[in-house]
Formats: structure tokens, sequence, C-alpha cells
């Protein structure tokens, strides 16, 4: 089985400061692991994903998150805070469930305001 | 880039209705997903489907809901009598059956539930 802690649910910066959202997982086989961003009334659109290559990825965005598997942590960052990154951060551990069948199951999200 | 397309965008019913949520995968697509948003709160895993069947369900996904593929293209999720805690958004979406477990997402369908 496998989950997901995200630490904060509501995380404020200001504009051109660091983002640090934090993600922490649990699971019983290697994972996979990915970050997702949903702004007000839409879907959810993937920023990026760790998938056992490179521990360190770059998303979409000017995001990027580092795996590290001694901390089971995939925290995302962002150097710069832009206004326009205001929205719901989810991450997400992908496990096989059987075949090629994945599941996901995603943290309780992280609220992003960016203040001017 | 190929998509994964649900309608309605919006439903709103009654309580004790039935609801029929549409889907169209991305093609070459082989397994195929419900998640569940309720206002506020975590994506939660509804079913996954594979080869016409449903592989996995999780605890929510009880007698009132169904899934089904009745074409080539497109997946519905039935919500047979409706309850006020149905109310959430419902994103569709699937993975091609690669190694590396990513689900593309439809941009959602909101079940306002009255």
């Amino acid at each position: 089985a496998q989950s997901v802690t995200q630490l904060g649910s509501h995380v404020s910066v200001s504009e051109g400061a660091l983002v640090l959202l934090r993600c922490n997982y649990s699971s019983s086989v290697p994972p996979y692991l990915f970050w997702y961003v949903q702004y007000p009334n839409q879907g959810l659109q993937l920023l990026l994903k760790y998938t056992s290559a490179a521990t360190l990825v770059k998303g979409i965005n000017g995001f990027e998150a580092e795996f590290k598997k001694s901390e089971t942590s995939f925290h995302l960052t962002k150097p710069s805070a832009h206004m326009s990154d205001a929205a719901e951060y989810f991450c997400a551990v992908s496990a096989n469930s059987g075949g090629s069948n994945y599941k996901l199951t995603f943290g309780k999200g992280t609220l992003l305001t960016v203040n001017p | 880039e190929p998509e994964v397309t649900q309608t309605p965008s919006h439903q709103v019913t009654q309580m004790g209705q039935e609801v029929i949520l549409r889907c169209v995968p991305i093609s070459n697509h082989l397994y195929f997903y419900w998640y569940r948003q309720i206002l506020g709160q975590k994506v939660e895993f509804l079913v996954s489907f594979y080869n016409n069947e449903i592989s996995e369900k999780s605890e929510i996904f009880d007698d009132q809901f169904s899934v089904e593929r009745p074409d080539g293209s497109n997946f519905t999720l039935k919500i047979r009598s409706t309850k006020l805690e149905d109310s959430a958004m419902y994103f569709c979406a699937s993975n091609a059956g690669g190694r590396t477990g990513e689900l593309f997402f439809g941009e959602g369908s909101r079940l306002t539930v009255l």
C-alpha cells in the first residue's frame, strides 16, 4: 500500500520568494511520484514526475522536485514565486496494482497563495 | 496533443436520480480510472478498469456505482440513485499501460446533488 503526506495545507509566500511545498511518501515498492496543480474550477494538470531516472526532476512553469529515498520525500520548489502560481498542489504516488495497472494515491493538497 | 475529455462539465440533479458521467479516454490507452474530489478535500480513487472489467475499486465504489465501456471510445460512470454526499468533482483518467504509471486526467465533471 502507498500513501502521501503533504505538510501544510496552506502555504503563503510573497511574489519573488522561494516556494517550498513538502511531500513525504510511503510505498512498499519503488514508487513513481508526481506533482499535479489545480487552478480554481479546473482539472488536474501534471507539473512533473519522477519515474526512477534522475532524482532531480524539472517540470513546467519553473518548478522542480527532488526525490530523496533516504528521507522518503519529494518536495516541490520554485526559486521565485509568481502571482500566477497561486493554486492547489497535489503530490501523488503511483504503484503497480497488478500487470500494468497503476493506481495513484493523492495527498490532501497544499493551497499556495502568492502575495504581491 | 491527445487528451481525455469529459461530459458534462457540470450537472445538477435531484437526490435519488440516476446520473451518467461520460469520458472519452486517449485512444490508444488501455487502463481507465475514475477519481472523485469532494469540495475542499483530496482526490480519491474510485475504480480502475481494464479489458472490459473492473480491476480494482475502493470502499467508496459501492453498489450504487457502476462503470461501463459501451463502445470502443466511451467510458462511463453511473450513479444509480444519487445522494447529497455524491456531490463532488469526478475525474476520469487513462493510462497507456507503460512503466511510468502516469495517468492523464480530464477536466472533470462537477456533480451537484440537491
